[in-house]
């Protein structure tokens, strides 16, 4: 286990569709971040998981997101009815709780474009 | 107001001249500031975390934190092309959480 995967890698879909994204931690890592980042922008932190516990949610996910972590190992993220304003790199990260000052390590992220 | 904001840029520097990125923030309870590369369609890479006041230096990067200025930069010295990128500020909240900048992009002119 070398780090952060995250999969698919890069997803077009259709307005309207679902779509479900998956991330693997590093496996001793206890938190899970998801973030979006746009064109231009830094990552915009979305939601994040303490073991399989979801501890915040910002504003930014909307009712149509839902992400899950089941036995605190993997999580998904799913977007129901895309909209084009989803078209982002979605962005998973994690790290050990009370590392505090080691920061984050990234995943590849997933592309996703919404046509 | 962001809680941490970046100049955006975009920045030129000569290769070979020091490359200066700055930071500023909002939220006094912050404790530890982080700068991640990022290269255009990758992902943020950590190159650099400071927690106490003043300088921390790490081969080419030196990383600055002025608490009461509510300050942080990144110096590059010796910039070469490889470090054209975008460079994300980000400031650690009190949940382990992350805040990002919208990221200053830099370019190393040979």
């Amino acid at each position: 286990d070398t780090g952060v995967s995250q999969n698919p890698r890069h997803k077009i879909t259709k307005r309207g569709q679902n779509v479900t994204f998956r991330c693997d931690p590093i496996s001793e890592h206890n938190r899970l971040y998801w973030y979006r980042q746009t064109l231009g922008q830094g990552p915009e932190f979305l939601t994040y998981f303490q073991n399989e516990a979801q501890l915040e949610k910002s504003r930014l996910l909307s009712d149509r997101f839902s992400a899950e972590r089941p036995k605190g190992s993997f999580s998904t993220l799913e977007i129901q009815r895309t909209e084009q304003g989803d078209s982002a790199m979605y962005l998973c990260a994690s790290s050990v709780i009370g590392t505090r000052g080691f920061g984050y390590t990234f995943g590849s992220g997933t592309r996703l474009t919404v046509v | 107001q962001k809680e941490v904001e970046q100049n955006s840029g975009p920045l030129s520097v000569p290769e070979g001249a020091i490359a200066s990125l700055n930071c500023t923030y909002s939220d006094r309870g912050s404790q530890s500031f982080f700068w991640y590369r990022q290269y255009s369609g990758k992902s943020p890479e950590l190159i650099m975390s400071i927690y106490s006041n003043g300088d921390k230096e790490d081969g080419r990067f030196t990383a600055q934190l002025n608490k009461a200025s509510q300050y942080v930069s990144l110096l590059i010295r010796d910039s070469q092309p490889s470090d054209s990128a975008t460079y994300l500020c980000a400031g650690e909240g009190g949940n382990e959480k992350l805040t990002f900048g919208t990221g200053t992009r830099l370019t190393i002119i040979p």
